[in-house]
């Protein structure tokens, strides 16, 4: 079993559509929890942090957290075509463990006009 | 803008020969990392340096070196490529005691021929 499991997809949907992305994990040590969205042939970029369970908004994104299930997702609102790339969930153990980031596969998301 | 730079954004090089990935930062992290990502896949560390202090993963090859000579700058030296070595390579950076977040360049694309 993999130690971040995140449905490879592909998504597509319609442009305004809300979009729910999830990852679980199994290593309840993990606290930091990240989403980083990655347009083709770029490096990824952090959308999201947080390290509490609940829910935290930065504009039409949303990332949720659930420690008790293990697991994470990011919903985007009103989405728009813009938002079409990869979206990787990325959880840290915390602690000494600086150098850990573990990856989810990526979610492939198109958002059609 | 604080960030992460790459250079070469594209290296072609050929089977064999040895080829040098270049990194800077402006954020002042003492944690710069080096990933290797293919085509469909989740980014797969490679080695990270905490200041000078080197740390390389279990399963790098041999094949492939980093150096960091200063806070600001880290290499990645590939000796001898070959064409399962034809990859992304991406430089990121952090702060070793967290927020744990991990900051990406924008990669360099390197061709084996």
């Amino acid at each position: 079993q993999k130690e971040v499991e995140q449905d490879p997809g592909p998504l597509s949907v319609p442009e305004g559509a809300i979009v729910s992305l999830n990852c679980t994990y199994s290593n309840s040590a993990f606290q930091y929890f990240m989403w980083y969205r990655q347009y083709s042939r770029k490096g990824p970029e952090l959308l999201m942090y947080t390290y509490s369970s609940g829910n935290k908004e930065d504009g039409r994104f949303t990332a949720q957290v659930d420690k008790s299930s293990k697991y994470i997702s990011l919903f985007i609102r009103d989405s728009q075509p813009s938002d079409s790339a990869t979206y990787l969930c990325a959880i840290h153990a915390g602690g000494t463990s600086y150098g850990k980031l573990t990856f989810g596969q990526g979610t492939i998301l198109t958002v059609h006009p | 803008d604080a960030m992460v730079i790459q250079n070469p954004r594209y290296q072609v090089t050929q089977f064999g020969k040895p080829v040098t990935l270049s990194c800077s930062q402006t954020l002042n992290h003492n944690v710069m990392y080096w990933y290797q990502q293919k085509s469909s896949q989740a980014p797969k560390l490679l080695f990270h340096y905490y200041d000078k202090d080197f740390n390389n993963e279990a399963d790098t090859p041999d094949n492939f070196q980093s150096r960091r000579p200063n806070t600001s700058f880290c290499f990645l030296d590939i000796r001898s490529p070959g064409l399962g070595d034809a990859a992304m390579y991406l430089c990121a950076t952090s702060l070793r005691t967290g927020p744990y977040e991990q900051y990406f360049g924008p990669g360099t694309r390197l061709t084996v021929t």
